[in-house]
């Protein structure tokens, strides 16, 4: 399995407050992404780092930033979490166009 | 992005080969197919991706018709922990980082 953790894997929090996951990968790879899964939605992507500083939003960007001060870390913030956050946010990391290697997961729940 | 198309449930006997299909007659010449699975509550699990040949490896095969419009997943001795949703995904890899799209996928259950 690719070296991937991320943290913390379950989280439960209020509305309006802020929250960071983190992503960490031991495989220097360069690219890494962010996906949340929902019932119905299938995975989609939030935003992605083609580099250490380089990042681009995917499709559901709104309400999430992120910042990839590392090669080995990616960190999703929501600057005020809402309800409709509430999912289950999986990391990936790949290199250079290559086959994307997923994370175990976290379970954000927005209360 | 082209899109696929998969049935949404399959049923295989435990040692039986499993073979799901995938649509994806939009498919253009730069995009592979990838299949990816994800065991409850699970990140998902590459298995396997080609372009336009027949692949495998030590997971299963990947048999792609020669217009590339459609392609079939095969596990060829299908176990109990190979019960998942399969993803079958029509990737271009210069679009947004490579991106993965993924649809509702095959839920397969293997069954003693």
């Amino acid at each position: 399995d690719a070296g991937i953790t991320q943290s913390p894997r379950h989280k439960v929090t209020e509305t309006g407050t802020p929250v960071t996951l983190r992503c960490h990968q031991t495989e220097n790879h360069r690219y890494m992404y962010w996906y949340r899964q929902d019932p119905g939605h299938g995975l989609r992507l939030i935003h992605y780092s083609y580099g250490v500083k380089d990042t681009d939003k995917g499709e559901v960007s709104d309400g999430y930033s992120v910042s990839r001060s590392k090669t080995e870390d990616f960190l999703l913030t929501l600057e005020s979490a809402t309800s409709s956050q509430t999912s289950v946010y999986f990391c990936a990391i790949s290199e250079v166009q290559e086959t994307q290697y997923f994370g175990p997961g976290t379970r954000l729940l927005v209360l | 992005d082209a899109k696929t198309t998969q049935p949404p449930s399959m049923d295989c006997a435990e040692g039986r080969a499993a073979n799901l299909p995938c649509n994806h007659s939009t498919i253009s010449g730069n995009e592979y197919v990838y299949w990816y699975r994800q065991i409850h509550s699970q990140g998902p699990q590459y298995i396997i991706h080609g372009l336009k040949n027949n692949e495998t490896n030590e997971m299963a095969s990947l048999i792609i018709t020669e217009d590339r419009k459609s392609s079939t997943l095969i596990l060829p001795h299908a176990t109990l922990r190979d019960t998942a949703v399969y993803y079958c995904i029509v990737r271009a890899l210069y679009n947004q980082g490579g991106k993965l799209i993924f649809g509702q996928g095959t839920e397969l259950s293997v069954k003693p």
